[in-house]
């Protein structure tokens, strides 16, 4: 049990469709982020919100739309998304984001996009 | 964008071998240095993290070294095992900016 659960684990979509990536915490972290890992890449970060204000925002392209309803809660919309977009989409979260607290990492989401 | 350097990619041990990796970072306006394993079909998890110039720190066959001022952390693994099999991330942040991880080093320690 890691603390930092994400649903769906596996998920395909067309290029067309429309979906969310769910993420939810219940360490009483104040920070969450959404990582992306692709192939022979880095995790590369993507978002980061501090008590549910988004903080750092690395040039993602408009298709991906994150959300922080609450401090527990983090979404990652997506829309006409591309093949290449296909990866495993991690979430974290800590109890601050500047700070030297460790990151906790869910299980991932595996996107695979046709 | 911060640049990290892990070496080596991957490595191959005996089981019982000591080995070493390690990350080089820009030292210029440094704040914390946090070590990850990341072991397949699982998430990562710290091991951890570090802020001083010269903090060392350890758990269990594992320890971790860190130099500020030239801009480099050493991982250390003590006679592996093979449940030591994993990527090993590193990631420095500076004041003010989340964390950015390095590709890692691949551990895989043969029986």
């Amino acid at each position: 049990e890691t603390g930092v659960t994400q649903t769906p684990r596996h998920l395909v979509m067309g290029m067309t469709n429309k979906k969310s990536l769910k993420c939810e915490q219940h360490l009483g972290h104040n920070a969450m982020y959404w990582y992306k890992q692709s192939a022979k890449k880095p995790l590369e970060l993507m978002f980061v919100y501090s008590l549910e204000e988004r903080v750092e925002n690395n040039s993602v392209p408009s298709r991906f739309s994150p959300e922080c309803p609450n401090s527990s809660h983090l979404f990652l919309h997506l829309h006409t998304l591309q093949p290449e977009d296909s990866a495993l989409y991690l979430c974290a979260s800590s109890q601050d984001w500047v700070s030297d607290s460790p990151l906790h990492f869910g299980n991932g989401t595996r996107l695979t996009v046709t | 964008i911060l640049n990290v350097e892990q070496s080596p990619q991957s490595l191959h041990v005996q089981e019982g071998d000591s080995t070493n990796f390690t990350c080089s970072f820009p030292s210029s306006n440094f704040y914390a240095l946090h070590w990850y394993r990341w072991e397949t079909a699982k998430s990562p998890e710290a091991l951890f993290v570090m802020t001083l110039n010269g903090d060392e720190k350890k758990k269990g066959r594992i320890s971790a070294t860190l130099n500020t001022k030239e801009g480099y952390s050493y991982l250390y693994i003590k006679g592996s095992q093979p449940e030591d099999s994993a990527t090993y991330l590193c990631a420095p942040n500076q004041a003010g900016t989340a964390l950015i991880f390095g590709k890692g080093t691949t551990l895989s320690v043969s029986s």
